[in-house]
């Protein structure tokens, strides 16, 4: 069964630095997300990109961030400058097209990103 | 703004026995779908169940099942002949299917739900 996968499993970085979270999605899935979950807290919408431009982002989606599609297969997340309250955990999803029923999201199994 | 809540923070229950998860949401929309997503600990999110608005029936996938109450917007899972596998958080989420989300799901706060022998 396809499956989105996600590298790397686990990032730590230094406050202020650059990092860069990778995603391919399902290889016929045309929508793609990020959401991240602070540890003991709820998942969170960050973004989802279509077409090669963001559809729609959450108030958490600031300038820090950017998402990128660099080729046909990767779907990436940038954050600029972390700080310590981007440490969470952060998934990437994939559907055919923006909603249910058929078209669920099928989510990877996240990377853990701790900022020290 | 949807907004999910889930009012119990963690549960437990039997090998073999019924447990009932809740979840409330508010919505001016009429025409959403809710989910229910499972994340054991490796922490991936798993698709339960799900529910569409406009249908009156409750979903039911095999152990899991639903009761959809839309006018009291009310949203339980129940899981029969739990098992131990079943242990997880588990998430309420809703979808907007009338607005301009490109996909966005709204989650609620979770359950753990331990499921002890």
């Amino acid at each position: 069964e396809p499956e989105v996968t996600q590298t790397p499993s686990h990032q730590v970085t230094q406050m202020g630095q650059e990092v860069i979270l990778r995603c391919v999605p399902i290889s016929n899935h045309l929508y793609f997300y990020w959401y991240r979950q602070i540890l003991g807290q709820k998942v969170e919408f960050l973004v989802s990109f279509y077409n090669n431009e963001i559809s729609e982002k959450s108030e958490i989606f600031d300038d820090q961030f950017s998402v990128e599609r660099p080729d046909g297969s990767n779907f990436t997340l940038k954050i600029r400058s972390t700080k310590l309250e981007d440490s969470a955990m952060y998934f990437c999803a994939s559907s055919e097209i923006g909603g249910p029923p058929s078209h669920e999201q099928y989510f990877g199994p996240g990377t853990r990103l701790t900022v020290t | 703004a949807q907004t999910v809540t889930q009012s119990q923070p963690e549960m437990s229950v039997q090998e073999a026995e019924t447990v009932t998860l809740s979840c409330t949401y508010d919505t001016s929309e009429s025409n959403y779908y809710l989910f229910w997503y499972k994340q054991p600990p490796s922490r991936q999110m798993i698709l339960v169940i799900r529910q569409e608005a406009y249908k009156q029936q409750n979903a039911t996938e095999n152990r899991f099942s639903v009761n959809f109450q839309k006018a009291a917007k009310s949203f339980s899972l129940k899981i029969s002949d739990s098992q131990l596998g079943d242990t997880a958080m588990y998430f309420c989420a809703f979808f907007n299917a009338g607005g301009t989300s490109y996909g966005k799901l709204t989650f609620g706060q979770g359950t753990i739900l331990t499921v002890h022998p």
